[in-house]
């Protein structure tokens, strides 16, 4: 089955830092990439819609020049979040949706739980 | 604006008890329905779906999901509920071609032996 692995798990950052999560599609192309954000015991959140090769699209109220989106290839796109502070820790999940697998709906990564301090 | 209500926030149930979860959808079009299962601390994992065609859909895990669109409602059914079925549930409506999900507020499931 459809597989997308997302690394880290966890990162625990120093305020004012950058952390990378990385989303990668194993074994089909992701033409489309989603990236959530999960508070404690709440639902996802859609922060933004990447597309490979084209600026990603975000969601209202979250902040682009903060959240970095890239989605170079169509295995990979990578969420970096910039001069991170404490109020940005939390679990971030990405999702895959790809052009060879119609009807399937999307494949989740494990998600990465983020900690700054 | 589409929109997913899951009205029950905890459920608590008894090993091989029957189980039912709600969800409601607010959708001007025919809706792709989606039933996800999420561990502690894990990514979301798909039970089910339904795109169209029959409106009885069964999933993985013996779940089964009946689309009722005079309802509104795609509610998730298992009729014997074992310890590691205690998860958290989320259901979610694809919006237009699908791009993109819009969750509901999921909803806890408990265990007890």
């Amino acid at each position: 089955g459809a597989v997308v692995s997302q690394h880290p798990s966890w990162v625990i950052c120093k305020s004012g830092t950058s952390v990378k999560i990385e989303c990668r599609s194993l074994d089909f192309q992701a033409t489309t990439m989603f990236w959530y954000r999960q508070f404690p015991k709440q639902s996802l959140m859609l922060m933004a819609t990447s597309n490979e090769g084209s600026k990603a699209t975000y969601e209202q109220g979250v902040e682009k020049d903060k959240f970095l989106i890239n989605h170079a290839s169509l295995t990979l796109s990578t969420l970096t979040v910039t001069s991170a502070h404490p109020e940005d820790s939390s679990f971030y999940i990405c999702s895959a949706r790809g052009r060879d697998r119609p009807g399937e709906g999307y494949t989740f990564g494990s998600g990465t739980r983020l900690t700054v301090v | 604006a589409q929109s997913v209500t899951q009205p029950d926030i905890h459920i608590t149930v008894s090993e091989g008890a029957s189980l039912e979860l709600r969800c409601n959808y607010s959708y001007g079009a025919t809706p792709y329905l989606f039933w996800y299962v999420q561990s502690p601390g894990q990514g979301l994992q798909l039970l089910l779906k339904y795109f169209s065609g029959d409106t009885l859909v069964q999933g993985i895990k013996g779940f089964e999901a009946e689309f009722k669109r005079s309802q509104s409602s795609f509610n998730l059914r298992k009729p014997s509920v074992h310890w590691s079925d205690a998860a958290e549930y989320f259901c979610a409506v694809g919006e237009g071609s699908y791009d993109k999900l819009i969750f509901g507020t999921g909803t806890r499931l408990q265990v007890f032996p």
